[in-house]
């Protein structure tokens, strides 16, 4: 069965610095990976995707992640964080029949200047 | 393209009461989901329809909930003789096909406080 994993439910840094969201999952199938990011009071907006076309992933608002088998990762980057950045980000993985996105429990990123 | 749209915003009833939600997913997507998010947790997935079609359920959805999605267009949640464990945040989200690496588009989703 798919799982997802997000270490750390809450990382704070400074405005201007690296962002680094942690997500690990597990599959027992080619995974289909997301980036969701839910500011307050509002549904989930997606940010990247991994569908196999290419391990780096680009997404919006300057986002990115990479994706390593071998560490079951999907790390959401940022290189340089700004005050509007400040959301909680879920990391999720389709479900093996392609009808569910499976979610982890979410991290909260908050942004200081 | 106006997005996911859902009725009402926020909803507070007292225990026992019934209640029902409304979702209009982007149009002529042909997939419609609904999850529940509650407090410091990721949204957790309760059913899809494929047109008017209700095709997978979650062990989540107990009894007291039913969905419906006449004509394929808009869908509704209903909770009958809500309980205080039914307060979270309920999501709709809707793609076009619903293949596996496609998106889902949420809606803001609805706010159920129970009393």
């Amino acid at each position: 069965a798919q799982s997802v994993t997000q270490l750390g439910s809450h990382v704070s840094v400074s405005e201007g610095a690296l962002v680094l969201l942690r997500c690990n999952y597990s599959s027992s199938v080619p995974p289909y990976l997301f980036w969701y990011v839910q500011y307050p009071n509002q549904g989930l907006q997606l940010l990247l995707k991994y569908t196999s076309a290419a391990t780096l992933v680009k997404g919006i608002n300057g986002f990115e992640a990479e994706f390593k088998k071998s560490e079951t990762s999907f790390h959401l980057t940022k290189p340089s964080a700004h005050m509007s950045d400040a959301a909680e980000y879920f990391c999720a993985v389709m479900n093996q029949a392609g009808t569910a996105l499976i979610f982890g429990k979410g991290t909260t990123l908050s942004v200081s200047s | 393209d106006t997005g996911v749209s859902q009725n009402p915003r926020h909803k507070i009833t007292k225990r026992g009461q019934n209640v029902t939600f409304r979702c209009d997913p982007i149009s002529e997507h042909n997939r419609l989901y609904w999850y529940r998010q509650t407090l410091g947790q990721g949204p957790e997935f309760l059913t899809y329809f494929q047109n008017e079609a209700q095709l997978e359920k979650s062990r989540l959805l107990s009894d007291r909930f039913s969905a419906e999605r006449p004509k394929g267009s808009f869908s509704t949640l209903e909770i009958q003789r809500t309980e205080q464990g039914d307060s979270a945040m309920y999501l709709c989200a809707s793609s076009v096909r619903g293949t596996e690496q496609e998106t889902q588009y949420f809606g803001p989703g609805t706010r159920l406080l129970v009393l």
